[in-house]
């Protein structure tokens, strides 16, 4: 059974430009939930995707947006990078939108912005 | 809304030693309990979860925590930690309805940094 997977590893952007992370689900999973870990910080939640559609929505501002497909692999999007963006961008699966009582976590993608 | 507090940031104990990392939560409705373990460099693993029933759950690792829910806790503890167990270690809440499902948003705490010194 294959976890959950993320590309890039590490990615180096500058300050206006934009970015996209991707994420593969584990296997029979249909819902994505994707998080951003600051350094010293707790994960914080930036929305979920559950087959296709948003499913929830933390308080980041509308240039993080993201896109789930049919096989459930998720996309995050970030326009107009800011130095606060920095962060290990974590993208996690689970088996259903309405009884995901765990989430399986992949290795993140770090990205900096200068 | 609700929150976690995680009241130690570091936590450094000798190989073989017990060990408490200690959570707490507010949340005005009932939810459901995690811990997590983060490795330098790697995501998230889960440790153990509360979910309903006994209120000691037992996680990987040798790893159990308690639920308190008078206290609103969920300590977790390892009667001997090993080397190994270094690592950043993270509690989290999510909703739980009256029908036994969740939203799935995990709230974290700022996490707790286990330092095991030989």
């Amino acid at each position: 059974e294959t976890g959950v997977t993320q590309s890039p590893t590490h990615l180096i952007k500058t300050r206006g430009q934009q970015v996209t992370l991707r994420c593969s689900s584990q296997s029979g999973h249909n819902t994505v939930s994707w998080y951003q870990q600051a350094l010293g910080q707790g994960p914080q939640f930036i929305f979920q995707y559950y087959r296709e559609e948003e499913n929830g929505r933390g308080n980041f501002p509308p240039r993080f947006s993201g896109l789930q497909f049919p096989n459930y692999s998720s996309e995050l999007n970030v326009n107009a990078l800011e130095l606060d963006d920095s962060a290990l961008y974590l993208c996690a699966s689970s088996p259903s939108g309405r009884r995901n009582n765990e989430q399986f976590f992949g290795p993140g993608t770090r990205l900096t912005v200068l | 809304a609700q929150s976690v507090t995680q009241l130690d940031s570091q936590v450094p104990v000798f190989e073989e030693a017990p060990v408490e990392l200690r959570c707490n939560y507010s949340s005005s409705v009932s939810v459901y309990l995690f811990w997590y373990v983060q490795y330098p460099n790697q995501g998230l693993q889960l440790l153990l979860k509360y979910l309903s029933g006994s209120t000691l759950v037992k996680g990987i690792n040798g790893f159990e925590a308690e639920f308190n829910k008078s206290q609103t806790s969920f300590h977790l503890r390892k009667p001997s930690v090993h080397i190994s167990d270094t690592a950043e270690y993270f509690c989290a809440v999510t909703l739980a309805n009256a029908g036994g499902t969740s939203y799935g948003k995990l709230t974290f705490g700022q996490g707790t940094i286990l330092t095991v010194h030989p």
